[in-house]
């Protein structure tokens, strides 16, 4: 079974911290995702990586930033975190295979609170 | 532009009993997909189904079956005689882009009572 993990359930953290948020899948799929979910606006994609060290901003990046370094391992960045990026965090990967139409396997999420 | 639509907020309803989870997918594509996820309280989204605009037949496993209509635009989910393990937010993504990365509905909250 593909398998996605997240290196925390919960944080918590307080205002200006430094953030890091690790996602590891152990499938060898060459994309990887970032999402946060908020009440009422479902999932919103804030970065994406198709390669190693190769990102693409979604929709919502300002604030977060990515790193690639190894092929199964993505992790997101906030550099000085503020209360609106209090959110659940929620990783993907997939594979890009012949269609590239490939379902996206999900982490269990980070509930991330921003004091 | 694309745009996915689930109008259902949430959605209450007995043991049993069937119910339909609509979805709407507006885009000027010619040919797509769609998915459909499901995300019970632990959190951890799941994939059900993926299908494309070139099937319209009904897909049905177990309990779940699919009807997609391209002329509507509308790609439903119907479970038959829910169960309280079904209650979770129910999710429609077409994907799109480069990485071909989802674009998720607000989604529908489905809540089984025993």
């Amino acid at each position: 079974d593909v398998k996605v993990t997240q290196s925390s359930r919960y944080l918590v953290k307080r205002t200006g911290e430094k953030v890091f948020l690790e996602c590891v899948q152990d499938m060898d799929h060459e994309n990887m995702f970032w999402y946060r979910q908020d009440p009422g606006l479902g999932l919103r994609l804030i970065y994406f990586s198709y390669d190693v060290k190769m990102k693409e901003k979604g929709d919502i990046p300002e604030g977060y930033s990515v790193s690639r370094e190894k092929k199964e391992r993505f992790s997101l960045i906030l550099e000085s975190a503020s209360t609106n990026q209090t959110s659940m965090y929620l990783c993907a990967s997939s594979t890009q295979g012949v269609s590239s139409y490939n379902e996206q396997f999900f982490g269990p999420g980070t509930r991330l609170t921003v004091l | 532009a694309q745009k996915v639509t689930q109008a259902q907020t949430e959605i209450s309803v007995v043991e049993k009993e069937d119910v339909t989870l609509d979805c709407v997918y507006e885009t000027r594509d010619t040919t797509y997909y769609l998915f459909w996820y499901k995300q019970p309280p632990s959190g951890e989204l799941v994939f059900l189904i993926r299908r494309n605009s070139f099937d319209e037949q009904n897909e049905i496993s177990g309990r779940y079956s699919w009807n997609f209509q391209k002329s509507t635009s509308s790609f439903n989910f119907t479970i038959t005689a829910s169960q309280v393990v079904d209650s979770a937010v129910y999710f429609c993504a077409p994907p799109s882009g480069s990485a071909r990365q989802l674009t998720f509905g607000s989604g529908t909250q489905l809540t089984v009572l025993p």
